[in-house]
């Protein structure tokens, strides 16, 4: 069964320090979302893409986040100048959007900022 | 700003018995309705969508949607000690033709099996 998935499953940072995570979402969908969870929390969506731009994006999505799917593959998160506030899981998801509106998710990025 | 009420738990249900879980949203423009499944650690996995008032089963697993009362809720018969874990509510307005929302999701109920 096609599944998402994500890299690193753990990133270690330096607060300051630009990170870069990666997901490769399910071959035939179409729109892809990162979403965040801080320990302990409830999961928070960031933003949705689709046909190589923002669709939406929340509040947190401010000018330090950006998106990118720079190949027919891989779709990135890029954060410029990690905060220790930048800790959390990140989760990339993705839903065909033609015939469903299910959205699924990979198993997640640990990022901790130090 | 869209708000998703779970009650957080935990939910102590013997096995075998039926596990109700349940969640309402703040959004009337909300039009889809998920539950995912979350272990400790993990992603959330999705195990039951619905897009219309009423009942919507799955093998174990009953979705039950009432959008008057802006309520969703999510039945588990013949619970499973490993049914146990943490059930996410999650909503969107998203409808046939619209952009690609983001979930909005609750905190989580955590439903605890016990053997």
């Amino acid at each position: 069964e096609p599944e998402v998935t994500q890299t690193p499953s753990h990133q270690v940072t330096q607060m300051g320090q630009e990170v870069i995570l990666r997901c490769v979402p399910i071959s035939n969908h179409l729109y892809f979302y990162w979403y965040r969870q801080i320990l302990g929390q409830k999961v928070e969506f960031l933003v949705s893409f689709y046909n190589n731009e923002i669709s939406e994006k929340s509040e947190i999505f401010d000018d330090q986040f950006s998106v990118e799917r720079p190949d027919g593959s891989n779709f990135t998160l890029k954060i410029r100048s990690t905060k220790l506030e930048d800790s959390a899981m990140y989760f990339c998801a993705s839903s065909q959007r033609v015939t469903s509106y299910e959205q699924y998710f990979g198993p997640g990025t640990r990022l901790t900022v130090t | 700003q869209k708000e998703v009420e779970q009650n957080s738990g935990p939910l102590s249900v013997p096995e075998g018995a039926i596990a109700s879980l349940n969640c309402t949203y703040s959004d009337r423009g909300s039009q889809s309705f998920f539950w995912y499944r979350q272990y400790s650690g993990k992603s959330p996995e999705l195990i039951m969508f619905i897009y219309s008032n009423g009942d919507k089963e799955d093998g174990r697993f009953t979705a039950q949607l009432n959008k008057a009362s802006q309520y969703v809720s999510l039945l588990i018969r013949d619970s499973q000690p490993s049914d146990s874990a943490t059930y996410l509510c999650a909503v969107n307005d998203q409808y046939s033709g619209g952009g690609a929302d983001g979930l909005t999701f609750g905190k989580g109920t955590h439903l605890i099996i016990q053997p």
